[in-house]
């Protein structure tokens, strides 16, 4: 199975900063990986498939970069809105993985 | 907005099994892949398997072979994941997902279903 390691495993930041997340995969996965959001008590939502496509309806703020092993996941300016965990996905393999997921917490 | 809509709470013993349904109202089975994601209590998403809704083929994660079994209903639009000879640390919400356009990102989340394993 792939595994994918999320780090910072949480982060603590502020209204207006930027954050940057990271995903590592064990193999090359090319830009098979998506991104999402969770908020307590509901579903995740999909941020940013084929490691670069923001989904739509999801804002500019979120931009996500990387192929191969290695990507990136950045909120531009944090909203208080984005204060959530964050998970990443292989795609390129089944069985499908997420990273341990990212905690972004107010500052 | 696509909506997956899934069936309510379910407590049960251990050694029993739950079927969990998932129903886009109104939909109309495309091809695109459902798929079932589990995520116990305070933990991060395991991904248990998918199901074709057109031809009933189903893919499941090794960890679940041979204790889950996906179905659908295609006169109603519906999935079905049924896990048998539950444990305790089967407790967790279960959700249906939906790819996007083909490719295996869930555009598409059904609400969760809380599975609760208890003597």
């Amino acid at each position: 199975d792939i595994q994918m390691t999320q780090s910072p495993s949480s982060v603590s930041a502020s209204v207006g900063d930027r954050v940057t997340i990271t995903c590592r995969a064990s193999q090359g996965i090319s830009s098979w990986l998506a991104w999402y959001q969770q908020k307590p008590g509901q579903a995740p939502k999909l941020l940013i498939y084929a490691a670069t496509s923001l989904q739509s309806g999801v804002p500019s703020r979120f931009s996500g970069s990387g192929s191969g092993t290695d990507f990136t996941l950045t909120i531009s300016s944090l909203q208080p809105e984005d204060f959530a965990t964050y998970y990443c996905q292989q795609a390129n393999r089944f069985p499908i993985t997420f990273g341990q997921g990212t905690r972004l917490e107010i500052k | 907005q696509e909506q997956l809509v899934q069936s309510g709470a379910e407590v049960k013993k251990p050694g029993a099994s739950v079927k969990v349904s998932c129903q886009t109202p109104g939909y109309t089975f495309t091809g695109h892949f459902f798929h079932w994601v589990r995520q116990a209590p305070g933990q991060g998403l395991e991904w248990m398997g998918w199901i074709n809704p057109n031809s009933g083929g189903t893919n499941y994660a090794q960890n679940f072979q041979g204790r889950v079994t996906m179905t659908r209903d295609t006169t109603i639009g519906a999935v079905y994941m049924e896990l048998s000879s539950l444990k305790s640390d089967d407790t967790a919400v279960y959700y249906c997902a939906r790819e996007k356009e083909g490719e295996p990102f869930f555009a598409f989340w059904g609400q969760g279903t809380l599975v609760t394993v208890s003597s």
